[in-house]
């Protein structure tokens, strides 16, 4: 089955800099991936999407990219402020599995001012 | 915020018990996925049911069992707690087993 590996499982940044979460997919027929944000004890939020036909896809000051060769995508945080500070999940979703996402470990992002 | 709500809120269990955990998917949406969401850890699938049917498993025991109503809505039963079954049960709904996912607030479950 889809084995999905999240770097780095902590990330500190400074307010304004750039943040940057890498995945790693194992089933080269996985054709979704989406990104979560989960604060403390909330539910997790959908920030962004991507499918397997499309190499980028932004969204104001979020971005992620594809790279179905390597299999792993990344989410990239622009300009980041202290609302960003949550634990951030990147999934994946095969082509077989129905609507079964498997998901990372988590990257907890802090943006301290 | 999404219009998937879950019920209830905390738990507290014992081992042994039996627990019905509740989800109502947003409107329009005929498709719920269950996720179990350890401590620190990423959710893991437990299930998906579309159209009141069971449309895939995760690697769980089949004491974890569900629902799905013709409104959609869906339940998650689970026999013979053991302490590991300590965790945020989450729902999700979807307008197609394919679909995006959007969140409930999920269900705190604490066995003791």
């Amino acid at each position: 089955g889809e084995n999905v590996e999240q770097h780095p499982s902590t990330l500190s940044v400074q307010e304004g800099d750039s943040a940057v979460i890498k995945c790693t997919y194992s089933d080269s027929a996985s054709n979704y991936f989406p990104w979560y944000k989960q604060e403390l004890g909330k539910r997790p939020q959908l920030i962004i999407d991507i499918r397997s036909n499309v190499g980028e896809k932004k969204d104001q000051r979020i971005a992620v990219t594809l790279n179905k060769t390597a299999k792993h995508f990344s989410l990239h945080i622009t300009e980041t402020q202290p609302e960003d500070s949550a634990v951030y999940f990147c999934a994946a979703r095969g082509t077989d599995s129905w609507g079964k996402l498997q998901f990372g470990a988590g990257t907890q992002v802090v943006v301290t001012p | 915020e999404t219009g998937v709500t879950q019920s209830p809120t905390h738990l507290i269990k014992t081992r042994g018990q039996q627990v019905t955990l509740r989800c109502s998917s947003q409107s329009g949406h005929n498709t719920v996925s269950w996720y179990q969401q350890a401590l620190g850890q990423g959710p893991q699938f437990i299930f998906q049911y579309y159209r009141e049917e069971e449309n895939g498993r995760g690697n769980f025991p089949p004491r974890f069992s569900g629902l799905q109503f013709p409104n959609y809505s869906s339940e998650l039963n689970v026999n013979a707690l053991e302490l590991d079954d300590s965790a945020l049960y989450l729902c999700a709904s979807s307008s197609g087993a394919g679909n995006e996912q959007f969140f409930g607030p999920g269900t705190r479950l604490t066995v003791l």
